[in-house]
């Protein structure tokens, strides 16, 4: 079955510096990969999308990478700010038509002062 | 527009009980996902609607849940008895071109079965 992985359950950085998350998969590439931030106590809110033909996509600070032979896409924020602390996810279509996206459990990105 | 709205944000109730969640769609938006979150094991979907028709239930866990969309600004989740593993946050979500596009989440219904 399908796997996903993210780096690691938590990451802590100096403000200033960038973030990187990696999110890792098995077996099939998803034709769609997003990516969500999501705060204490709120849903997860969509940030960015890439599409399976598309190796980067930026948005302001934020920039995904995919990467369909190593099963891994990359989201990096630069010039990281106290404000950018919160839950990531990385979530996966398979374009199936069953209309399921896949999460994973995320990264806990805090921003240090 | 206000955003996916869910309530209540919070429910406790004990076991055997019978919970409804409810969930107002942003207005347009054709599909509509109902969300289970975890700790254990994160993010996982429930079912879906498109048009308020059911389309795919089968991340629903048992009989015990039941989802409807009597109309296109208006979806339940209802729970018939409860059980204290199914206690979780709940997340209703839409869109307007299913997941190969972004979803917008409502806050949540953080549930807890005593």
């Amino acid at each position: 079955s399908q796997k996903i992985e993210q780096n690691s359950e938590a990451l802590n950085i100096q403000e200033g510096k960038t973030a990187t998350l990696t999110c890792n998969y098995t077996n099939y590439s998803p034709a769609y990969l997003q990516w969500y931030r999501q705060d204490p106590g709120r849903g997860p809110v969509f940030l960015l999308l890439i599409r399976e033909n598309e190796k980067e996509k930026r948005k302001e600070r934020l920039k995904v990478t995919f990467d369909t032979t190593l099963k891994q896409s990359l989201f990096h924020i630069t010039a990281s700010q106290p404000a950018d602390s919160a839950t990531y996810l990385c979530a996966l279509d398979f374009l199936t038509g069953a209309n399921n996206l896949f999460f994973g459990t995320g990264t806990r990105l805090t921003v240090i002062p | 527009d206000a955003g996916v709205i869910q309530s209540p944000r919070h429910e406790v109730t004990e076991m055997g009980q019978e919970v409804t969640l409810r969930c107002k769609p942003i207005s347009g938006h054709d599909y509509l996902f109902w969300y289970r979150q975890t700790m254990m094991r994160g993010l996982e979907l429930l079912i879906y609607f498109n048009n308020n028709v059911p389309i795919d239930d089968s991340g629903m866990p048992e009989d015990r849940f039941s989802a409807k969309m009597p109309n296109a600004s208006f979806s339940t989740l209802k729970i018939q008895p409860s059980e204290p593993r199914d206690s979780a946050v709940y997340f209703c979500a839409s869109s307007s071109r299913g997941t190969n596009e972004k979803l917008f989440f409502g806050s949540g219904t953080q549930l807890s079965v005593l």
